[in-house]
């Protein structure tokens, strides 16, 4: 089963910043949007950014939009969210997913285990 | 942005009958930007239905997606052990991708 897999999340204050990556073995990366979806018992699952495929666009959800940065690099297959200005509301497991598409519509076919964001003091 | 409300909250049904789950949007949705996944405890979402009616890569046949406009109705034709979880539906709009708040099916 192709996974992808994230890793950088943790403990952290209010107010301070954590960079999440999301890696994709052996998964076809550099033709598709690739997003951050996140995932709480208060929200439930809230789709956090997403990117195109080289980049130059991202699109943000309100709640995220300039604290939160979404990058990718094509060469190492890998996605990136930088957060900084963190609230506690932002607690919640960040899931990487890539964002399908063909002729019929869209779909996140392929996610990460997900990586935990406490923000807390 | 597209408000999605499913319901029920919680379906507690026996292995072998029919599951509907619904799924309605606050304004009419375009006809490829809605899709279902299913939850497990401890794990991704995983993606069973794209396009409103299309099924993903592997998703057996008694998973069937349909609707239009602001309806949407997921169906499980005969529940399976494995199929007791938590379905998601969601919209891809043009610059947002909302998720309705999830419908537990639980084992009677």
């Amino acid at each position: 089963e192709m996974q992808l897999v994230e890793s950088g999340g943790g403990l952290v204050q209010p107010g301070g910043s954590l960079r999440l990556s999301c890696a994709a073995p052996g998964i076809t990366f550099s033709t598709y949007w690739m997003s951050w979806v996140r995932q709480s018992p208060v929200k439930g699952l809230e789709w956090v950014a997403n990117i195109n495929e080289d980049g130059s666009a991202m699109i943000y959800a309100d709640s995220v939009k300039g604290r939160f940065t979404i990058s990718r690099d094509q060469a190492t297959s890998s996605l990136f969210l930088q957060m900084s200005s963190l609230r506690a509301e932002d607690t919640a497991v960040y899931y990487c997913a890539r964002d399908y598409y063909d002729s019929r519509g869209d779909g996140y076919d392929i996610w990460g285990q997900g990586t935990m964001v406490t923000v807390s003091s | 942005e597209i408000v999605l409300t499913q319901s029920p909250g919680t379906l507690s049904l026996s292995p072998g009958e029919r599951a509907t789950l619904s799924c309605r949007a606050s304004q009419s949705v375009d006809n490829k930007s809605l899709a279902w996944y299913q939850q497990k405890p401890g794990q991704a979402p995983r993606l069973l239905i794209y396009g409103i009616s299309s099924r993903a890569t592997g998703i057996p046949d008694r998973f069937t997606g349909s609707g239009s406009g602001t309806d949407f109705t997921l169906t499980i034709s005969r529940l399976e052990p494995e199929d007791f979880a938590v379905y998601y539906c969601q919209h891809f709009g043009a610059s947002r991708k909302t998720f309705g708040q999830g419908t537990k099916v639980e084992i009677k």
